[in-house]
């Protein structure tokens, strides 16, 4: 089975703070994504990477940065917390090569800005 | 532009009574769509996929979806739902591109009850 672990499952910051948020996954999975996830409005995609050091925006990637620096490794960076940012966060990796390939999701970190 | 709309956003029902939770997709592109299953407290989990070919797709835990292309519709069903099914339920259509990124839709809270 894939696993994709996010490092914390609860984390709660200051305004202003830079945070990261970890992704590991253990399948040499080439496709790695972020997602934010609020009630009512669904999963939104803030960053997409598809190789090391390759990345795309997604959808909302204002106020967000990511690194990815090897394979198994995706992390997403709050430059400057802000209480707007508070929400849960889903990384989910996939194997590339085609675009019938489900994503499988870590069990999420729910973020919390002061 | 691809969209996915999940109208219910909340659907009760009575243990071992059946249950249809609805999506309606729109797609310019080959269309592959897929439901997911998020339990509390944790991330998102595949339940079913359809690529192509039939039109009814089975999928884990008893349930399976209907793709209807002329009514761009692809409901969940399941004939006898268990309290443990209760969940927030989410769509998700393929986007344009080479890639596999996915839009979801906005979610539907299945709530089981005695």
């Amino acid at each position: 089975d894939v696993k994709v672990t996010q490092s914390s499952r609860y984390l709660v910051k200051r305004t202003g703070e830079k945070v990261f948020l970890e992704c590991v996954q253990d399948m040499d999975h080439e496709n790695m994504f972020w997602y934010r996830q609020d009630p009512g409005l669904g999963l939104r995609l803030i960053y997409f990477s598809y190789d090391v050091k390759m990345k795309e925006k997604g959808d909302i990637p204002e106020g967000y940065s990511v690194s990815r620096e090897k394979k198994e490794r995706f992390s997403l960076i709050l430059e400057s917390a802000s209480t707007n940012q508070t929400s849960m966060y889903l990384c989910a990796s996939s194997p590339g090569g085609g675009r019938r390939q489900p994503q499988h999701f870590g069990d999420g970190t729910r973020l919390s800005i002061l | 532009a691809q969209s996915v709309t999940q109208l219910d956003s909340q659907v009760p029902v009575f243990e071992e009574a059946p249950v249809e939770l609805r999506c309606n997709y729109s797609s310019s592109v080959s269309v592959y769509l897929f439901w997911y299953v998020q339990y509390p407290n944790q991330g998102l989990q595949l339940l079913l996929k359809y690529l192509s070919g039939s039109t009814l797709v089975k999928g884990i835990n008893g349930f399976e979806a209907e793709f209807n292309k002329s009514q761009t519709s692809f409901h969940l069903r399941k004939p006898s739902v268990h309290i443990s099914d209760t969940a927030e339920y989410f769509c998700a259509v393929r986007r344009g591109g080479a890639t596999n990124k996915l839009i979801f839709g906005t979610g539907t809270l299945l709530a089981v009850q005695p």
